[in-house]
């Protein structure tokens, strides 16, 4: 079966500071992959997503950056964070079939 | 582009009461529907999608949803809530073309009230 990882759960950072957020996908080839961030109250916004190794799509400019250097894998970047960075990320993987599954999320608090 | 709206951003109910959460979308081609769930601190959680077939969709946890077409709806309806299903509900809509991209309403607050 198909299982998605996502790390960290829970990270406080400094304004200006580097991002990295690592997602990974098991048990599936080829997925399609996301970001989402939902910030509080809100809903959830599509960042980036990617249909392929080193393919990536932006939905929204942004202080964030992704990289997909495997398959599976989904990175999320950022090399000076803004307060305004602070929310829930999620990734997520889709099938091919018009459903996607989420990972747990982290929440990212920039102070 | 496709859009989705979830009209309520709050909904509360008593427990035991019957509950539907709105959802209308807007897509020029066919689409697929779903309705996932968000625990506190927690991913989402697939409740149902609508893929092809039957208009009405069961899901998880005793949620339903019906697509109706004409009027662009997903409203997803549950006949007797528990104070465990308290949490934020999103509707989403993935367009009929490998979904490459999906898009969420706001979500839906529900609180379920002893």
């Amino acid at each position: 079966s198909q299982t998605i990882h996502q790390w960290p759960a829970t990270l406080v950072q400094p304004v200006g500071s580097p991002l990295s957020l690592e997602c990974t996908v098991e048990g599936t080839s080829n997925p399609n992959l996301y970001w989402y961030r939902q910030a509080a109250g809100r809903g959830l916004q599509l960042l980036f997503y990617s249909v392929g190794i080193g393919q990536i799509s932006s939905e929204v400019p942004q202080n964030l950056s992704a990289s997909r250097p495997q398959d599976r894998q989904f990175i999320l970047s950022s090399k000076k964070l803004l307060l305004s960075d602070s929310g829930f990320y999620l990734c997520a993987w889709s099938n091919g079939r018009g459903e996607a599954f989420f990972g747990q999320g982290t929440r990212l608090t920039v102070v | 582009a496709q859009s989705v709206t979830q009209l309520d951003s709050q909904v509360p109910v008593f427990e035991e009461a019957p509950v539907e959460l709105r959802c209308n979308y807007s897509s020029s081609v066919s689409v697929y529907l779903f309705w996932y769930v968000q625990y506190p601190n927690q991913g989402l959680q697939l409740l149902l999608k609508y893929l092809s077939g039957s208009t009405l969709v069961k899901g998880i946890n005793g949620f339903e949803a019906e697509f109706n077409k004409s009027q662009t709806s997903f409203h997803l309806r549950k006949p007797s809530v528990h104070i465990s299903d308290t949490a934020e509900y999103f509707c989403a809509v993935s367009e009929d073309n490998y979904g490459q991209n999906f898009v969420f309403g706001p979500g839906t607050r529900l609180s379920v009230l002893p």
